[in-house]
């Protein structure tokens, strides 16, 4: 099904890596999201993007980066700073900042 | 800051009794307050918004704010009802960001 599509679905890193896990979407979407989803903490907003070439920090940025070249793409990078990246990640998008958000199937990261 | 609470993890109901999932919410001013529902193996998904006032699948949820709460309700509980539950706050001109709780299985048992 088309939509948001999250890749890869499992992801392995290694201590000091940088990892990039890919969102793409083909719903038109202006804005994209991305959370962090931790076993009993529910869903935490690590970064959101209003429109292409723009970017906010979320509630849990630090050791996070994001770029938005393009409005169907939104990747997140989990770099060697953020010292518990074990979580699943989930992207969103919504056409707007006013609309309801559609979510992928998710990206779960786990540290070798 | 914005807080959503979701005080039972687990919530366990036979088929045809009725459900009520709890959501309380800290916010000081007018909030707009969803429920998303993740079914086994499917995509985290909107069930319904305050502001809609719908009913989805004979769930139905009142924002009361003097309580704050948006408690989700269903009449009478279906096997396919079984999922995660999450409540979610969005403030007034806070850009979309979401505020989500800690989620609530709903398990329903024949």
């Amino acid at each position: 099904d088309g939509g948001i599509t999250q890749s890869p679905k499992y992801l392995f890193r290694k201590e000091g890596q940088n990892v990039t896990l890919s969102c793409e979407q083909n719903l038109n979407h202006d804005a994209m999201y991305w959370y962090r989803q931790d076993p009993g903490q529910g869903l935490r907003l690590i970064y959101y993007s209003q429109i292409v070439n723009d970017f906010q920090k979320g509630d849990i940025a630090e050791g996070y980066s994001v770029s938005r070249e393009k409005k169907e793409s939104f990747p997140l990078t989990v770099t060697s700073a953020q010292k518990n990246p074990t979580a699943f990640y989930l992207c969103a998008s919504s056409k707007n900042l006013l609309d309801i958000q559609y979510f992928g199937a998710g990206t779960r990261l786990s540290v070798l | 800051a914005q807080r959503v609470t979701q005080p039972e993890k687990l919530l366990s109901v036979f088929k045809g009794a009725p459900v009520e999932l709890k959501c309380n919410y800290s916010y000081s001013g007018s909030p707009e307050l969803f429920w998303y529902v993740q079914y086994s193996r499917q995509r985290l998904q909107l069930l319904l918004r305050h502001i809609s006032r719908e009913s989805i699948k004979g769930f139905t949820a009142d924002l009361n704010k003097g309580e704050t709460s948006f408690h989700l309700k269903k009449p009478f509980a279906q096997e396919e009802d079984s999922a995660m539950y999450y409540c979610a706050l969005e403030v007034t001109g806070g850009g979309n960001k979401l505020t989500f709780g800690t989620g609530t299985q709903l398990k329903v048992e024949l």
